[in-house]
């Protein structure tokens, strides 16, 4: 079982206020990734990142930001939160060896309601 | 484009009865193609096939991936209601991307 953390699993929040969501992984993996997946839909790559200090935004326009200080620590920020955030939020991670792409290992994921 | 599309959307079964799940892929920089189960929550890996590792098995599991089409099918034998998950189909582009489909919604009836 992959050792990946997400908190909150759940939240709601006022429109305008700050959050973070947090993620952590103990595999040492060098690859972090966010997704936000909205329902019944696929899941739409906003961050990544190779190793410490290194991060890319990914394929889907996200207002947040995120940051990568420690290896097993990868949390994405928003700084006013917005109706339109509400989604699903998954964190995952991956080996980087070789050039070779590995699977990737999910979180339980942080669901999100801005009211 | 990248893109990645699953077929069905959605399949209603019986148990016992056998299903076939596809997934058809276009993506520069071809590495790998991964099969995941989501159910209520994160997906769960299931099987990574590559140029070097066409067909996977595990269990009632089984997956092919045809390089020369393209594409990729998961077979689930002896379905249980336990199997109701969707299924979501990866493929690896480069050294960093993976682009999903929407994914196939299974529902195993008792």
């Amino acid at each position: 079982e992959a050792d990946i953390y997400q908190t909150p699993r759940y939240l709601v929040i006022g429109t305008g206020k700050k959050i973070t969501l947090e993620c952590s992984q103990t595999m040492g993996h060098d690859k972090m990734y966010w997704y936000q997946q909205d329902p019944g839909m696929e899941l739409h790559l906003i961050h990544y990142s190779y190793g410490v200090n290194s991060t890319e935004k990914g394929d889907l326009s996200s207002e947040s930001t995120v940051s990568r200080i420690r290896t097993e620590h990868f949390p994405l920020t928003l700084e006013s939160a917005r109706p339109s955030h509400t989604s699903q939020y998954l964190c995952a991670s991956s080996e980087l060896a070789g050039g070779l792409t590995y699977e990737q290992y999910f979180g339980p994921g942080t669901r999100l309601t801005v009211t | 484009e990248d893109k990645v599309v699953q077929s069905p959307l959605s399949l209603v079964v019986h148990e016992g009865d056998t299903v076939t799940l596809n997934c058809s892929y276009e993506v520069t920089n071809f590495r790998s193609l991964l099969w995941y189960k989501q159910e209520k929550k994160a997906p769960t890996f299931l099987f990574m096939l590559t140029s070097s590792g066409i067909e996977k098995k595990s269990g009632r599991l089984s997956s092919i991936l045809d390089k020369k089409e393209l594409s990729s099918i998961l077979n689930i034998t002896a379905t249980q209601t336990g199997d109701s998950a969707i299924y979501l189909c990866a493929s690896g582009s480069g050294t960093y991307k993976y682009i999903f489909g929407t994914g196939t919604r299974l529902k195993v009836l008792a």
